[in-house]
């Protein structure tokens, strides 16, 4: 069965700095990966997700992650970080022959302080 | 377009009592799904509809959780009785299968936050 880790429920970062959130994922067969983000009150949007195409996908709103096979991980990243990216990320995960189903991990949520 | 409508976006009710909420998906998207997201805790599927036939109920608890989608478009999911460990926010998201070979993008509703007392 897969699934993924999340390394750290909480990130506090300064306005302007880089964000780092990591995501490493379990699985028998190559997966597919996403990276969604939800807001206070909020359903969940998505911000990325890699399917084989290419190991470095880029998101909106200034996020890319990339696909480490040798590494199992999927670190989602943006260079400068905004006010506005305040809010909860979350790592998911589905098989390809498992009709979409997402596993996802616990969140990290991210604290952008000024 | 619009997006997954979800209501009611709160309720408080007691242990034992039932309650229902409702989901209308995206216009054409084939696929539903309801998750429950505790507090602290990444989204757990609990129901998958394809149209509207199940394609995976392994994570609902049925002895009170049920869950119907009659025409294949909006859907219904019911918990009856309430138990305190219910309290969670309960999501719901569409998709549109088949191009893109089981990675489709799911778009999540705003959620029904349930606090059972």
């Amino acid at each position: 069965a897969q699934s993924v880790t999340q390394l750290g429920s909480h990130v506090s970062v300064s306005e302007g700095a880089l964000v780092l959130l990591r995501c490493n994922y379990s699985s028998s067969v190559p997966p597919y990966l996403f990276w969604y983000v939800q807001y206070p009150n909020q359903g969940l949007q998505l911000l990325l997700k890699y399917t084989s195409a290419a190991t470095l996908v880029k998101g909106i709103n200034g996020f890319e992650a990339e696909f480490k096979k040798s590494e199992t991980s999927f670190h989602l990243t943006k260079p400068s970080a905004h006010m506005s990216d305040a809010a909860e990320y979350f790592c998911a995960v589905t098989l390809t022959d498992s009709w979409g189903k997402l596993q996802f991990g616990a969140g990290t949520q991210v604290v952008v302080t000024p | 377009e619009a997006g997954v409508a979800q209501s009611p976006r709160y309720k408080i009710i007691e242990k034992r009592q039932s309650v229902a909420f409702w989901c209308n998906p995206i216009s054409g998207h084939a696929t539903l799904y309801w998750y429950q997201q505790i507090l602290g805790q990444g989204p757990k599927l609990l129901i998958q509809f394809q149209n509207n036939g199940v394609v995976d109920d392994s994570q609902l608890p049925k002895d009170r959780f049920s869950a119907e989608r009659l025409k294949g478009v909006d859907s219904t999911l019911k918990i009856q009785p309430a138990k305190l460990e219910d309290s969670a926010v309960y999501l719901c998201a569409s998709s549109s299968p088949g191009l893109a070979g089981g990675h489709e993008t799911q778009y999540f509703g705003p959620g029904t936050r349930l606090l059972v007392l």
